[in-house]
């Protein structure tokens, strides 16, 4: 059964604050690996990445997956308080029709 | 941009009443998905269409049907609704690309 686990379930941190979200994966056939941001209403698209050690970089949000040992971090730096969201890591299967498999969610809370 | 949008942000329903939840994109995507999101689960598949008409079952199908009647248009539907599908619904779409494209999400409540 495909699995994927994201860590920690929740983080607290002050702003300023550099944080690291972890996604680990078990799947047959891997594309692809995407990472979402979801505030109040509808997850909106961070990054996608297909290749190991590319970093994908966004301002203060970057992002980085290994292949071999099958995970992807998500670093955000300076942290502000916009940045409280839940955030989602996803994977993408060869064959099936750009099916997702998520994880649960990495909640993020940045206080002043 | 795309634009995903969904009939009700909010809806309260009561047990086996039969419930509809529309999507509608705008940006002419072959596939579209609908999703729902429970606390400690994400989000989990129930259905998905890759073309008018055409349907498969997600993850867990059981208790939903649905319908693509036009290309941009998904419907989910609740035939009878029981307390279980509490739930946030989310629609995506896409087209040839891994990249889904998401609504804001209708939260259900079934009374």
């Amino acid at each position: 059964e495909d699995k994927v686990v994201q860590s920690p379930l929740s983080l607290v941190v002050h702003e300023g604050d550099t944080v690291t979200l972890n996604c680990s994966y078990e799947v047959t056939n891997f594309r692809s690996l995407l990472w979402y941001k979801q505030e109040k209403k509808a997850p909106t698209f961070l990054f996608m990445l297909t290749s190991s050690g590319i970093e994908k970089k966004s301002g203060r949000l970057s992002s980085i997956l290994d292949k071999k040992e099958l995970f992807s971090i998500l670093n955000i730096t300076a942290t502000q308080t916009g940045d409280s969201a839940i955030y989602l890591c996803a994977v993408a299967k060869t064959g099936t029709a750009s099916k997702l498999t998520f994880g649960t969610g990495t909640r993020l809370q940045v206080t002043l | 941009d795309v634009k995903v949008t969904q009939s009700s942000r909010y809806l309260v329903k009561r047990t086996g009443e039969k419930v509809f939840l529309e999507c509608v994109q705008d940006m002419d995507h072959e596939n579209m998905f609908w999703y729902r999101q429970d606390p400690g689960l994400g989000l989990r598949l129930i259905y998905f269409s890759y073309d008018v008409k055409m349907k498969e079952k997600g993850d867990i199908p059981e208790g939903y049907s649905v319908s693509r009647e036009k290309k941009e248009r998904f419907s989910l539907i609740l035939e009878s609704a029981s307390t279980n599908q509490t739930s946030m619904y989310l629609c995506a779409s896409n087209t040839y690309t891994d990249t889904q494209y998401f609504g804001p999400g209708t939260r259900l409540t079934v009374l």
